[in-house]
């Protein structure tokens, strides 16, 4: 089955600086890549996602990218804000598993002001 | 659009009850449900998925009569703790694919499950 690996575990940047959040998947058959990010008590909140089909995909100040030679996947997150601190997971997809999506371990993301 | 609740959203009940746990799709029809377990600080464990009409699908090491699913209508699927112990303690949430949605998943706000 789905394997997805999630790193780092936490991260703490400046505000204003730049986050990166790596993962990467060892199904092949893997064509969905969502983000979440979860608060504290809540539950996940999808941010961004791509499909196999794309290479990069950027809504306002948060990117990800996907090579799926290496089976890797990424998020970047521009321009930090006290608001974006949270933990945020990868997840990976495929119509052939049922459409059930297998999580990262999770980043817990600090900003500092 | 695209929005799942649970309710409750926190209980705290007595060692060997039950306690049921509704997820419902409030403003959209959703073939599957799948309803997750997560422990402090860790990430979300599928427990199973639950198809309208259907048995749910369990996951490996999930009891299947301890942690019984209803998907009775395309907007609620239930799930039902059992004979609740200390270690059942988690937050419980589920999420939703719309019918006709590519596997994209709405997920609910989470249940806090606390048995004493």
């Amino acid at each position: 089955g789905e394997n997805v690996e999630q790193h780092p575990s936490t991260l703490s940047v400046q505000e204003g600086d730049s986050a990166v959040i790596k993962c990467t998947y060892s199904d092949s058959a893997s064509n969905y890549f969502p983000w979440y990010k979860q608060e504290l008590g809540k539950g996940p909140q999808l941010i961004i996602d791509i499909r196999s089909n794309v290479g990069e995909k950027k809504d306002q100040r948060i990117a990800v990218t996907l090579n799926k030679t290496a089976k890797h996947f990424s998020l970047h997150i521009t321009e930090t804000q006290p608001e974006d601190s949270a933990v945020y997971f990868c997840a990976a997809s495929s119509l052939s598993s049922a459409s059930k999506i297998i999580f990262g371990s999770g980043t817990r993301l600090s900003i500092r002001p | 659009g695209a929005v799942v609740s649970q309710h409750p959203s926190w209980v705290i009940c007595k060692s060997g009850t039950s306690v049921k746990i509704e997820c419902r799709s409030l403003d959209f029809q959703a073939t599957t449900m799948f309803w997750y377990r997560q422990f402090p600080k860790q990430s979300l464990m599928l427990m199973a998925t639950s198809n309208e009409g259907s048995k749910a699908t369990y996951e490996q090491g999930v009891e299947k009569d301890k942690f019984l699913i209803n998907h009775a209508s395309l907007t609620l699927s239930t799930l039902t703790v059992t004979s609740a112990h200390p270690e059942d303690s988690s937050f419980y949430i589920c999420s939703a694919i719309r019918a006709g949605s590519y596997n994209e998943q709405f997920f609910g706000p989470g249940t806090r499950l606390t048995v004493l």
